[in-house]
């Protein structure tokens, strides 16, 4: 079973233009993350964001986190055709332990 | 360091013949992760690990897959007897903190 559903699926841009990816989750939790996967790779972590943060920044990266709504959104900005991959948040559940259940990910592919 | 690594890449067997994957972690790291990828789907949870401790492995069909983590280091995933539907991914993870390292996946096909 996953934990988290992003949104939208897919997602097709031009290089330059922003990328944001939703992600929605059903229990309380510690922290969220967010991971790269390439075709054919292993998953890289990106960021994380613990439940008591609103608002993280890493280089092009912009994540937040709202735990009223049980959701978080990944802003890629001035995006690069590099960064097309498969974007998977994640989620460690409150209460302790290091659960680390995915959602489906989102698809995105930056045209050059 | 040279990271998680999974052994083998890539795994092409006949169904009903057993499988094995293993995998090393980063030395230090005490959780280790098993995870089923489907294509265009994300990571699910077989089991995970402390230590030498499997904590939860709910997930796992126990009828016909088995893990190990001897001395709480190296993991083996096994299956048998397997079956058309094992067809996938299988990511070794390991972690010690906030962030997961992924091993770059055994993709298993079973025809």
């Amino acid at each position: 079973s996953q934990q988290g559903e992003e949104d939208p699926q897919a997602l097709s841009i031009q290089e330059g233009e922003n990328a944001t990816m939703n992600c929605s989750y059903k229990t309380s939790i510690n922290n969220l993350q967010w991971y790269r996967q390439n075709s054919g790779r292993g998953l890289v972590h990106l960021i994380l964001i613990r439940s008591n943060e609103r608002e993280k920044h890493s280089g092009r990266l912009r994540v937040t986190l709202d735990t009223s709504k049980k959701s978080s959104s990944l802003l890629i900005t001035a995006s690069r055709a590099a960064d097309t991959a498969s974007y998977f948040c994640a989620t460690d559940p409150s209460g302790g332990g290091n659960m680390l259940t995915f959602g489906g990910g989102t698809r995105l592919m930056v045209k050059p | 360091e040279a990271g998680v690594v999974q052994s083998p890449r890539y795994k092409i067997i006949e169904k009903k013949q057993p499988v094995a994957f293993w995998c090393n972690p980063i030395s230090g790291h005490n959780t280790l992760y098993w995870y089923l990828q489907n294509l265009g789907q994300g990571p699910e949870l077989l089991i995970r690990y402390e230590n030498e401790e499997a904590v939860d492995d709910s997930q796992l069909p126990k009828d016909r897959f088995s893990a190990e983590r001897l001395k709480g280091v190296d993991s083996t995933l096994k299956i048998q007897p397997a079956e058309l539907g094992d067809s996938a991914v299988y990511l070794c993870a390991s972690r010690f903190g906030a962030e997961a390292f992924f091993g770059q996946g055994t993709r298993l096909t079973v025809v």
